[in-house]
C-alpha cells in the first residue's frame, strides 16, 4: 500500500499570504494525484486532479505542481473561504489511499 | 442539477448489517466508475471501494475486504454497499463519489455499537 504524508498537519497563514502545501507517497504514484478540500460538516470539494489540472470552477489562486513522489498544493493569496483542510490522495495504485490532511488556520 | 443522493445509514450492532444507497441525477451514471469514502470521527478520509462502469470490475481497501460488496444497477442509476460483519472502527460517514471526487454525495452515518 503506498502510504501518502503530507506537511505540515497544520499551516497558520494570515489573509492574503501565500499556503504551500506537501505530499509524499512512498513510491512513485507517477502524475495520478488529486488534492481536496474539506469544511467541517461538509462533503469534500475535488481542487486539482492529475497533479497540476484545476478541476471545474477552481479558483485560478489554486495550484498543484509534482510528480513521482513530491507534489506541493499552493494557494497564492488566501482567501476566507480557504481555511479548511486539505488532502491528497494517489489514485495510480491500488488501494487507493489519502494522505492525513493539512489544516490550513487563521493566523 | 448533477448530484448523488445517499440513503442508508444508522445505527447497527457489531457483527451486523447494513446497506447503503447512492442515486444520481443530471448526468449519465453509466459513464462513471463510482467510489465509496468514509470519515470516522474526527479523523481523514480514508478510501473504501471502487466499482468501474460495468460493474464486473471492483476493488476495496484491504480492512473492508471480503466484509463489504460494491455493487451498481445502471438501470436505476444507482450504486450500493452492502456491508456485513460490521465492526466498532467501521463507524464513519460514508461518501459515494463520482469518479475520483468531482462529485460528491452528502454522506451518510453508519454506527457500529451495542
Amino acid at each position: 500500500e503506498i502510504v501518502m504524508t503530507q506537511a505540515p498537519a497544520t499551516l497558520s497563514v494570515s489573509p492574503g499570504e501565500r499556503a504551500t502545501l506537501s505530499c509524499r507517497a512512498s513510491q512513485s504514484v507517477n502524475s495520478i494525484l488529486a488534492w481536496y478540500q474539506q469544511k467541517p460538516g461538509q462533503a469534500p470539494r475535488l481542487l486539482i486532479y492529475g497533479a497540476s489540472t484545476r478541476a471545474a470552477g477552481i479558483p485560478a489562486r489554486f495550484s498543484g505542481s509534482g510528480s513521482g513522489t513530491e507534489f506541493t498544493l499552493t494557494i497564492s493569496s488566501l482567501q476566507s473561504e480557504d481555511f479548511a483542510v486539505y488532502y491528497c490522495h494517489q489514485y495510480n495504485n491500488w488501494p487507493r489511499t489519502f494522505g492525513q490532511g493539512t489544516k490550513v488556520e487563521i493566523k | 442539477q448533477v448530484q448523488l443522493v445517499q440513503s442508508g445509514g444508522g445505527l447497527v450492532k457489531p457483527g451486523g448489517s447494513l446497506r447503503l444507497s447512492c442515486t444520481a441525477s443530471g448526468f449519465t451514471f453509466s459513464d462513471y466508475y463510482m467510489t465509496w469514502i468514509r470519515q470516522a470521527p474526527g479523523k481523514g478520509l480514508e478510501w473504501v471501494s471502487y466499482i468501474n462502469i460495468g460493474g464486473d470490475y471492483t476493488n476495496y481497501a484491504g480492512s473492508v475486504k471480503g466484509r463489504f460488496t460494491i455493487s451498481r444497477d445502471n438501470a436505476k442509476n444507482s450504486l450500493y454497499l452492502q456491508m456485513n460483519s460490521l465492526r466498532g472502527e467501521d463507524t464513519a460517514v460514508y461518501y459515494c463519489a463520482r469518479n475520483i471526487g468531482d462529485v460528491w454525495g452528502q454522506g451518510t452515518t453508519v454506527t457500529v455499537s451495542s
